[in-house]
């Protein structure tokens, strides 16, 4: 199985601040990178498909990049309602994985 | 709009089979060039993929589960199933359905991103 590792674990941040969020993958994946968003008892919500491709209706403030094994996940002007777990996902190979999540918390 | 619901038992007993359905509103689940997953993720842990099927019955499943799982489509209905057999504790988890879309709007070719899911179940393995 492709592994998927995601740093940091958790980071807090103030609104307005811009925050990058990593994901590596255990072998080259492309651009088959996709990044979920989770609240507190909600299902995760696509933000990010195909490493940079901005799903419709995501604030363009979410973005995207990488390819091969690493991926960053960029928020711009950090909002209130930004304070989740990010998951990265890759749908390179069965069976498909995601990373352990990060927690971002807005202080 | 699409929309899934899961349902089905929150409670399962040891050893016995966990059974749940998922249907789908908004659109045919034989329409477009989707896959109709399930995925679960155990409370406070990550996202755990079960496995997929095609509106024409191909199945692709996680081999961690594969002996113990399957997944079966309805199209009449419009919904899909799972069934994972022989179920301990460490099944316990919230159980998601979720659409796997393989081309953007634009065509571009993406081999499949959660973009449509259920709300989730939760089902307890408990005696």
């Amino acid at each position: 199985d492709i592994q998927m590792t995601q740093s940091p674990s958790s980071l807090s941040a103030s609104v307005g601040d811009r925050v990058t969020l990593t994901c590596r993958a255990s072998q080259s994946i492309s651009n088959y990178l996709n990044w979920y968003q989770q609240k507190p008892g909600k299902a995760p919500n696509l933000l990010i498909y195909a490493a940079s491709r901005l799903q419709s209706g995501v604030p363009s403030r979410f973005s995207g990049s990488g390819s091969g094994t690493d991926f960053t996940l960029t928020i711009t002007s950090l909002q209130p309602e930004d304070s989740a777990i990010y998951y990265c996902q890759q749908n390179y190979h069965s069976p498909y994985t995601f990373g352990q999540g990060t927690k971002l918390e807005i202080k | 709009q699409v929309q899934l619901q899961e349902s089905g038992p929150g409670l399962v007993k040891p050893s016995q089979t966990l059974s749940l359905t998922c249907t789908v509103s908004g659109g045919p689940i034989s329409s477009g060039t989707y896959y109709w997953n399930w995925i679960r993720q155990p409370a406070g842990e990550g996202l755990e993929w079960i496995g997929r099927v095609y509106s024409s019955g191909t199945t692709n499943y996680n081999p961690s589960l594969k002996s113990r799982v399957s997944i079966s489509v309805d199209t009449s209905k419009n919904q899909f199933s799972l069934k994972l057999s022989s179920v301990t504790a460490a099944d316990t988890a919230v159980y998601y359905c979720a659409r796997a879309n393989y081309y953007d709007s634009s065509g571009y070719d993406t081999s499949g991103y959660f973009d449509y899911w259920g709300q989730g179940t939760l089902v307890t393995v408990s005696s």
